[in-house]
């Protein structure tokens, strides 16, 4: 069973560009989150989505944004890149309300310059 | 808000030892999960373990065992006959429902020495 599989692994990206990170959940799992993990931080959360739904949006400018597709693959968005977003972003799914844990991908690393 | 504390920036043990790792939280609720993440080298954050409030068993798997005081917020983890590739970085995270929002601590990483 393939795990949970994000891309690219690695991304570097000038200030005031935009990226699109993807993130493909495990099969059968309807529910993908969001986190942005940085040393000064920690995890944060970003966003769940569920059945391509929004469910749950943590504490981040618009400049960030989400979509599911209806074969539960997601993608995330950030536009007007800044120095600060720099970060490990990871992707995580689940089959539906979280609580049994979710099963996180490796990551993408995005280095803004 | 919840908030989730680990007071031990980084930890050693030696090879075949017993560490224990400390967690606590701040919550109003009284349905919720708890949950021990592992992130090594690689990466990918990996579940060690996880505990319902509403049940007072102390969860366990295999050497990994946690000790879960409800009344106090304190949600530690064991690991007993430690191993080389139990270094790595862990996490103590916090869920309610219906949030669906994992909230971390800052980690407390973890080296094994042979």
């Amino acid at each position: 069973k393939a795990g949970v599989t994000q891309t690219p692994r690695y991304l570097i990206k000038t200030r005031g560009q935009q990226v699109t990170l993807s993130c493909s959940p495990i099969s059968g799992h309807r529910s993908v989150s969001w986190y942005q993990q940085t040393p000064g931080q920690g995890l944060q959360f970003l966003f769940e989505y569920f059945s391509e739904t929004q469910r749950n949006k943590g504490n981040f400018p618009g400049r960030f944004s989400g979509r599911q597709f209806s074969n539960s693959r997601s993608e995330m968005n950030v536009s007007t890149l800044e120095l600060g977003d720099s970060a490990l972003y990871l992707c995580a799914s689940s089959l539906g309300q979280g609580s049994s844990g979710y099963t996180f991908g490796s990551g993408t690393r995005l280095t803004v310059v | 808000a919840q908030t989730v504390t680990q007071s031990q920036p980084e930890m050693s043990v030696q090879e075949a030892e017993t560490v224990t790792l400390s967690c606590t939280y701040d919550t109003s609720e009284n349905n919720y999960y708890l949950f021990w993440y592992k992130q090594p080298p690689s990466r990918q954050m990996i579940l060690v373990i996880r505990q319902e409030a509403y049940k007072q068993q102390n969860a366990t798997e295999n050497r990994f065992s946690v000790n879960f005081q409800k009344a106090a917020k304190s949600f530690s983890l064991k690991i007993s006959d430690s191993q080389l590739g139990d270094t790595a970085m862990y996490f103590c995270a916090f869920m309610k429902q219906p949030d669906n929002d994992m909230r971390f601590g800052a980690g407390t990483r973890l080296t094994v020495k042979p």
